[in-house]
């Protein structure tokens, strides 16, 4: 069945670091791929997005591009800021239509000192 | 309206008590979700609906009873509760798997 990896946590980092959270799939198709952002005591809100092969996201100063030959989707900030701190999960989708499930890798949390 | 409205934000409730939680979404979406997340965990599915059908259940105990009156709102009943069905409980929607799932702020549930 389909799986999501993500790297073990947490992560700190100081603020203006450079933020790598790595992310790989296994899949049978040719899945969409996500990153949800939790900010603490809040649900869960779409950070980006990637539909297809070579396909980069990006979206408050993140990006991840869609890599099928390594089956991955690494999450990059060049500089995280204070407010940046929240769980990160990277998420897949089947194309199987409008009730298609997404499956989520365990979330990494990040916290970023000032 | 791009949202997913959950209520009510918060919500104890005793092992003996029926309860419902209300999503309500207006932006056209034809399928919606629950989600159950424990602290620390990613969402775990339970229910999902396609054209107000229930297409999805992932073997949830009876003593959650999803409802879906219409295309814009979801319910999920509780009855008989056990301490350890306290969680978040989130909904979401979905236009169409390549556009990501739009997820509510969740209602927190504590059974006492």
């Amino acid at each position: 069945g389909d799986s999501v990896t993500q790297m073990e946590g947490p992560v700190t980092l100081s603020e203006e670091a450079f933020l790598t959270i790595n992310c790989t799939y296994t899949a049978t198709g040719y899945p969409s791929l996500f990153w949800y952002v939790q900010y603490p005591g809040e649900g869960l809100q779409l950070l980006l997005k990637a539909t297809k092969a070579d396909d980069k996201g990006s979206n408050k100063g993140f990006e991840a591009t869609y890599r099928k030959e390594t089956t991955s989707f690494h999450l990059e900030k060049g500089s995280v800021q204070v407010s940046d701190s929240a769980v990160y999960f990277c998420a897949l989708s089947e194309p199987t239509g409008a009730n298609s499930k997404l499956t989520f890798g365990k979330g990494i949390t990040l916290s970023v000192r000032p | 309206d791009t949202e997913v409205t959950q209520t009510p934000k918060h919500l104890v409730m005793g092992m003996t008590n029926k309860k419902s939680l209300k999503c309500e979404q207006h932006m056209g979406h034809r399928a919606m979700y629950w989600y159950k997340q424990k602290a620390k965990k990613p969402p775990e599915l339970m229910f999902v609906y396609s054209y107000e059908k229930l297409s999805i259940n992932e073997s949830v105990p009876s003593r959650f009873s999803p409802e879906c009156p219409n295309s814009s709102l979801l319910n999920l009943h509780l009855h008989a509760l056990q301490p350890e069905d306290s969680a978040l409980y989130l909904c979401a929607s979905s236009r169409d798997e390549g556009y990501g799932y739009t997820f509510g702020s969740g209602t927190r549930l504590t059974v006492v």
